[in-house]
């Protein structure tokens, strides 16, 4: 079974904190993702990538970045956290660029910004 | 731009009743994939099922059916024989074909199923 981790289930930081989140997929996909989970706007994608040190903007990365330097790993980066920044963060993960096969997703990670 | 449309944010089901979830798309292209995903409280997604466009036969995955009408960009979801494990978010997604496409998400619906 393909498994795709988060570091943290919860995270709590403070206005202005620099913040990591993890991503671990461990079937060799080539593709990553970054979502953003609000009530009521769906999933909302910030940044994915194709490839070790590729990356492309989605529909919402303003205010974050992100890191792939190893395939298996794809890290979102809020660099000075918000408080519009608390939600639920989703990774996924899919193989290869075929857009059609399906996308598996971690846990989440539920950020709260103070 | 692709847009997803899920109109209802909630339903309720009684165990061992069928409903149906729907989901419109607007799009101009000709090939692309639907999606229905599954959110359970745990917040693990999971992909329930999944249509391409070029085929017209409705895609099955056990109690879950879909009703693809690709004239009116309708793709909705139906469980049959619902169970509690049903309960659950449940997305549809639409993504084109070809490369760098991304997975476009509708707001989602809340499906509660009574006992």
């Amino acid at each position: 079974d393909v498994k795709v981790t988060q570091s943290s289930r919860y995270l709590v930081k403070r206005t202005g904190e620099k913040v990591f989140l993890e991503c671990v997929q461990d079937m060799d996909h080539e593709n990553m993702f970054w979502y953003r989970q609000d009530p009521g706007l769906g999933l909302r994608l910030i940044y994915f990538s194709y490839d070790v040190k590729m990356k492309e903007k989605g529909d919402i990365p303003e205010g974050y970045s992100v890191s792939r330097e190893k395939k298996e790993r794809f890290s979102l980066i809020l660099e000075s956290a918000s408080t519009n920044q608390t939600s639920m963060y989703l990774c996924a993960s899919s193989l290869y660029r075929e857009r059609g096969l399906e996308q598996y997703f971690g846990p989440g990670t539920r950020l709260t910004v103070t | 731009a692709q847009t997803v449309t899920q109109s209802q944010p909630e339903m309720s089901v009684q165990e061992a009743e069928t409903v149906t979830l729907s989901c419109t798309y607007d799009t101009s292209e000709n090939n692309y994939y639907l999606f229905w995903y599954k959110q359970p409280p745990s917040r693990q997604m999971i992909l329930v099922i999944r249509q391409e466009a070029y085929k017209q036969q409705n895609a099955t995955e056990n109690r879950f059916s879909v009703n693809f009408q690709k004239a009116a960009k309708s793709f909705s979801l139906k469980i049959s024989d619902s169970q509690l494990g049903d309960t659950a978010m449940y997305f549809c997604a639409f993504v084109r074909t070809g490369a760098n496409s991304k997975l476009t998400f509708g707001k989602g619906i809340t499906l509660s199923v009574r006992p």
